[in-house]
């Protein structure tokens, strides 16, 4: 049972543009969520996070947006750069400080020059 | 300050054969955690570890795998009698506290069973 789903196996996107990644989840448990970047034969690296109390975070050119009552998170990348290309995986995690983190299927996201 | 590291980066056994996956966390670390992926899937909680105990071992197989994280030494994620399904990246990650979204992630190891 897919908890976080991430239904766009990939993306591609014009250098210069808006790259938006969704993903909704099911757990009405969840308050935590996280994004992570993962390049190739690489582990991932935590990009952005946001709490459920708050509906947009904003790290630089990384906007992430919360809809709860539609259980769905989006990352915003303005404007998309060549280095963006990787795998982004969505990520949630519940209140409790040992609830465990669980990943979406990740996103490969391509930066077309 | 070294990242978290693992090795073998690559590993190929046989179907029957055991892998062992290291995992030194980054300095002044002694959280641990494992993770699985699938082809094709997202990363798969296995195994929380502190020094020299188990905290949460809710996402291991019931059999033949196991974990340990020694006073001195890095973490080690054993798989006995590899099997074909087994086959997958690896992920190891460290964390200095109990928070659990502070967790940096090694580069993985890819277990190939042949």
């Amino acid at each position: 049972d897919q908890q976080v789903k991430q239904n766009s196996p990939s993306l591609s996107v014009q250098e210069g543009r808006i790259s938006i990644l969704n993903c909704d989840y099911t757990n009405s448990m969840f308050d935590y969520f996280l994004w992570y970047k993962k390049y190739p034969a690489e582990g991932p690296t935590f990009l952005i996070s946001i709490s459920s109390i708050k509906d947009k975070n904003e790290d630089g050119r990384f906007t992430v947006f919360l809809n709860k009552s539609a259980k769905h998170l989006s990352l915003h990348i303005v404007p998309s750069q060549p280095g963006d290309s990787a795998v982004y995986f969505c990520a949630a995690s519940g209140m409790n400080r040992d609830d465990k983190i669980i990943f979406g299927k990740g996103t490969r996201l391509h930066i077309l020059p | 300050n070294a990242g978290v590291m693992q090795n073998p980066r690559h590993l190929v056994r046989r179907r029957g054969q055991e892998a062992r996956l290291r995992c030194s966390p980054m300095k002044g670390h002694s959280h641990v955690y494992w993770y699985r992926q699938l082809p094709e899937e997202g990363l798969k909680f296995m195994v929380y570890l502190q020094k020299e105990n188990i905290i949460d071992e809710s996402g291991m197989p019931k059999e033949r795998f196991s974990a340990e994280f020694p006073k001195e030494g890095p973490s080690i994620l054993r798989i006995q009698q590899v099997v074909r399904g087994d086959s997958a990246a690896y992920f190891c990650a460290s964390s200095p506290t109990r928070e659990r979204y502070e967790q940096y992630f090694g580069p993985g190891t890819r277990l190939t069973v042949t």
